[in-house]
């Protein structure tokens, strides 16, 4: 069965640095999400892309935060200037078309550990 | 803005059925969710209800009430393996389309 894959796994980094995360989504989908889930919490919607745009984005999402599908597979999440409280596992997903039916498929999501 | 509640954590014992309930407020609703994560893992996607009523997968069932804004997913004679956190998730519809946002997550432990 198809997959969403996501990398690294784990991300150590320092306070300030910047980091991109990277997803693949399946490769049939249209409609790209990322979430994050602090440890312990729930999770959390950070921002939905469709047509390369920003289709939704939630208060979490400032402007240290932005996406990119910088080619046909790859959908990126990019945190300048990483605080402690940005410490969580990230987690991206697809659907294949927006109706409201369609489940979300998650990636197994890359942990962000910022010192 | 949208909430949803839903009971922190559940204990039952293997071969049981188990209840979880969900209550959500919001505007633009569509339907009601539920995932399965297990520790260090990913959502999984369990059941979607659009509409009233009950939807069977297996020992899975999930039941949507929208006039009172209420829902429950059902889990019938439990495995040790169901032992994970459970995500009610609203679909709702903003301006730019639609939007997953989940609940706090219930976290169940079956116990032999």
């Amino acid at each position: 069965e198809p997959e969403v894959t996501q990398t690294p796994s784990h991300q150590v980094t320092q306070m300030g640095q910047e980091v991109i995360l990277r997803c693949v989504p399946i490769s049939n989908h249209l409609y790209f999400y990322w979430y994050r889930q602090i440890l312990g919490q729930k999770v959390e919607f950070l921002v939905s892309f469709y047509n390369n745009e920003i289709s939704e984005k939630s208060e979490i999402f400032d402007d240290q935060f932005s996406v990119e599908r910088p080619d046909g597979s790859n959908f990126t999440l990019k945190i300048r200037s990483t605080k402690l409280e940005d410490s969580a596992m990230y987690f991206c997903a697809s659907t294949d078309r927006e109706a409201s039916v369609s489940p979300l498929h998650f990636g197994n999501g890359t942990r962000l550990t910022v010192t | 803005g949208q909430s949803l509640e839903q009971p922190s954590e559940v204990t039952a014992v293997e071969g049981a059925i188990v209840q979880i309930n969900c209550t959500y407020q919001t505007s633009g609703f569509y339907g009601l969710s539920w995932y399965q994560q297990h520790d260090g893992g990913a959502p999984t996607f369990l059941s979607y209800n659009g509409l009233d009523g009950l939807e069977e997968t297996g020992r899975f069932s999930s039941f949507l009430s929208r006039s009172d804004s209420y829902g429950y997913l059902l889990l019938q004679e439990l495995q040790m393996k169901d032992s994970a956190s459970y995500f009610c998730a609203v679909r709702w519809r903003g301006a730019g389309g639609f939007k997953t946002i989940f609940g706090a997550g219930t976290r169940l432990f079956v116990k032999a």
